[in-house]
């Protein structure tokens, strides 16, 4: 079975802080996304990656930056986190081939003050 | 450009009762279709998908959805539902845009099973 995992369930984070977001996966794949989910509003892709030290922006990465420094690894950067980023975030992953589906980690929750 | 749009927020139906939830598309060429499955506090879930073939799509956990390309609708249906399946369901479409292989989330509709 594919494994996504998020370093953390929950966060609590005050504004003005640098958070870091981390998602491993175990299955080889290519791709890499960040999305953030808020009610309402479904999922929106932040930023995604396609290759080792690869990164293109999705609909929503003012505020954010990424690292893709191994395979596995894809890590979500709050410069300066803000109220507004408050929100689940989810990562995923998946193979270059267009059939095959994206599979999702349980989700960081994130609350800035 | 691609998109798809869930016109439910909300779907209520009793135990036992079949369900839909409804998910329309606009795609330009063939679309690739989803289905995906939160639980609370959890990731997204795999349901099903739609690359071609039979327009009648079978899935986990009992659920099949119907592709319609003449109505751009691809609505997840389960002939019985479970006070367990109350979640929220996404549909999804894949967008090649860019030459990049991603999926556009619809909103996400809230199913709620009573008992």
């Amino acid at each position: 079975d594919v494994k996504v995992t998020q370093s953390s369930r929950y966060l609590v984070k005050r504004t003005g802080e640098k958070v870091f977001l981390e998602c491993v996966q175990d299955m080889d794949h290519e791709n890499m996304f960040w999305y953030r989910q808020d009610p309402g509003l479904g999922l929106r892709l932040i930023y995604f990656s396609y290759d080792v030290k690869m990164k293109e922006k999705g609909d929503i990465p003012e505020g954010y930056s990424v690292s893709r420094e191994k395979k596995e690894r894809f890590s979500l950067i709050l410069e300066s986190a803000s109220t507004n980023q408050t929100s689940m975030y989810l990562c995923a992953s998946s193979s270059d081939i267009i059939q095959e589906t994206q599979y999702f980690g349980p989700g960081t929750r994130l609350l800035v003050l | 450009a691609q998109s798809v749009a869930q016109p439910e927020d909300q779907v209520n139906v009793a135990e036992g009762n079949p369900l839909t939830v409804k998910c329309t598309y606009s795609v330009s060429g063939n679309p690739y279709l989803f289905w995906y499955v939160q639980y609370p506090n959890r990731g997204l879930q795999f349901l099903l998908k739609y690359i071609t073939g039979d327009n009648l799509v079978k899935g986990s956990y009992g659920f099949e959805a119907e592709f319609n390309k003449s109505q751009t609708s691809f609505h997840l249906k389960k002939p019985s539902a479970l006070v367990s399946d109350s979640a929220l369901y996404f549909c999804a479409v894949r967008d090649f845009s860019g030459g990049y292989n991603k999926l556009i989330f619809g909103a996400g509709t809230r199913l709620a099973v009573h008992p």
